[in-house]
């Protein structure tokens, strides 16, 4: 079956680090997101690809970084890590939006602690 | 501008209690879809329904209902006999007919006791 993973699961860190926060989608899909989520905030768009060498910058991009050198993968970076990034990251992945408007599916999520 | 509005941050009920967990979205574009997602407690994001802005019947699946109504700009979701397996976060999104990039509200906490 076709799904999308994320890696690490959990993951603690220390301020000023290098991290980056794999996604995987297997569904063969275009468009690829990640967010964060945040107690009182929901989930917030921070980079999105809509194919492969594609890159754009969501509502929360300072700090982060993302490249799309295939259809399957989107990897987050975090250049240099801050408690303020201390946050649940969901990857998602989607067609290309047709007459349906295509929903969003999600990875599991990896939760990211900088100290 | 896009946004989404989910006023009820936490709601608790019996179960067997109907419940109604409010939407309202704003957009300027005449062609949009709004979507449902719940999160139990495990944490995933499950896809619950989509609709677009042309299609405004309401929609039944099993307990759940969602009544869509462009004159309020509203979407809600009713879960008829709560059950506690409902006890999750939902989030209502919003997506413009234009673009791939969902807007979500912030998540109203749904809590059912048996």
């Amino acid at each position: 079956d076709a799904e999308i993973t994320q890696s690490p699961r959990h993951k603690i860190t220390e301020t000023g680090r290098q991290v980056t926060l794999a996604c995987h989608q297997t569904w063969n899909h275009n468009n690829m997101f990640w967010y964060r989520q945040d107690l009182g905030h929901g989930l917030r768009l921070i980079h999105y690809s809509y194919g492969v060498q594609d890159t754009n910058k969501g509502e929360v991009s300072d700090g982060y970084s993302v490249s799309r050198s295939n259809t399957e993968d989107l990897p987050l970076t975090l250049e240099s890590a801050a408690s303020s990034q201390t946050s649940v990251y969901f990857c998602a992945s989607s067609e290309r939006t047709g007459v349906n408007g295509n929903e969003q599916f999600f990875g599991p999520g990896t939760r990211l602690t900088v100290l | 501008a896009q946004k989404v509005t989910q006023a009820q941050t936490e709601i608790s009920v019996v179960e067997k209690e109907d419940v109604t967990l409010d939407c309202v979205y704003e957009t300027r574009d005449t062609t949009y879809y709004l979507f449902w997602y719940k999160q139990p407690p495990s944490g995933e994001l499950v896809f619950l329904i989509r609709r677009n802005s042309f299609d405004e019947q309401n929609e039944i699946s099993g307990r759940y209902s969602w009544n869509f109504q462009k004159s309020t700009s509203s979407f809600n979701f009713t879960i008829t006999a709560s059950q506690v397996v409902d006890s999750a976060v939902y989030f209502c999104a919003l997506k413009q007919g234009g673009s791939e990039k969902l807007v979500f509200g912030k998540g109203t906490k749904l809590t059912v006791n048996p």
